[in-house]
């Protein structure tokens, strides 16, 4: 069955630094992958989005995610986190018209 | 240029009331998708709406119906609540049925159901 996994539900960083947000699909062929996240109460936004060609995708607020075949992974990354990047994070899979998400990855932030 | 809107932003309901959620899309875009979001969870599709018919269904019962009007913007329906139908609601719109990939997300409607 097609699926999308981010494998952890919750996670703690302290301000300053990496992050990486893992995310697995399970599709036939490659679909267009997107990241995106949510702050409490709010509607979702836009991060980075793969569609083709380069594997490494730069998005906004310094985000950046690398899409890998062969570990049918679309990993989100940060190299510094600042307070104000703790939210929900979504990864999310197109193919054909039907949009499906992971469970999301709530993310905290130490001072 | 205004983005997704939706109305209302918050709703209360009781067991086997019906709701009405509406949306308007951004400028330009002619295609509606719902989505349900329950609490701590993922995003659901429900449906999509593109020349004011209904283009494709995700897994959800009959009880929820949805419409689309000739500016595109478009309500969703939800008959004899439930209360697991609480969740927040988002609308998505993009343009063309293709254009799934570039959705712009509105900030949904909470549904509270006693």
């Amino acid at each position: 069955a097609q699926s999308v996994t981010q494998p952890d539900i919750h996670i703690t960083v302290s301000e300053g630094a990496s992050l990486e947000l893992r995310c697995n699909y399970s599709y036939g062929a490659t679909p267009y992958l997107f990241w995106y996240v949510q702050s409490p109460g709010q509607g979702l936004q836009l991060l980075l989005k793969y569609f083709s060609g380069d594997t490494l995708v730069q998005g906004i607020k310094g985000f950046e995610a690398e899409f890998k075949r062969s570990q049918s992974s679309f990993n989100l990354r940060k190299p510094s986190v600042h307070w104000s990047d703790a939210a929900e994070y979504f990864c999310a899979v197109v193919e054909v018209q039907d949009m499906r998400f992971g469970a999301g990855t709530r993310l905290t932030v130490k001072p | 240029d205004a983005g997704v809107t939706q109305s209302p932003t918050h709703l209360i309901k009781t067991r086997g009331q019906q709701v009405t959620l509406r949306c308007s899309p951004k400028s330009g875009h002619d295609t509606v998708s719902w989505y349900q979001q329950a609490l701590g969870q993922g995003p659901q599709f429900i449906f999509q709406y593109y020349e004011e018919e209904e283009r494709q269904r995700g897994n959800f019962p009959d009880r929820f119906s949805g419409h689309q009007f000739p500016n595109y913007s478009s309500e969703l329906n939800v008959n004899a609540l439930l209360l697991g139908d609480s969740a927040l609601y988002l609308c998505a719109s993009s343009l063309g049925l293709a254009g799934a990939g570039t959705q712009y997300f509105g900030p949904g409607t909470r549904l509270l159901v006693l």
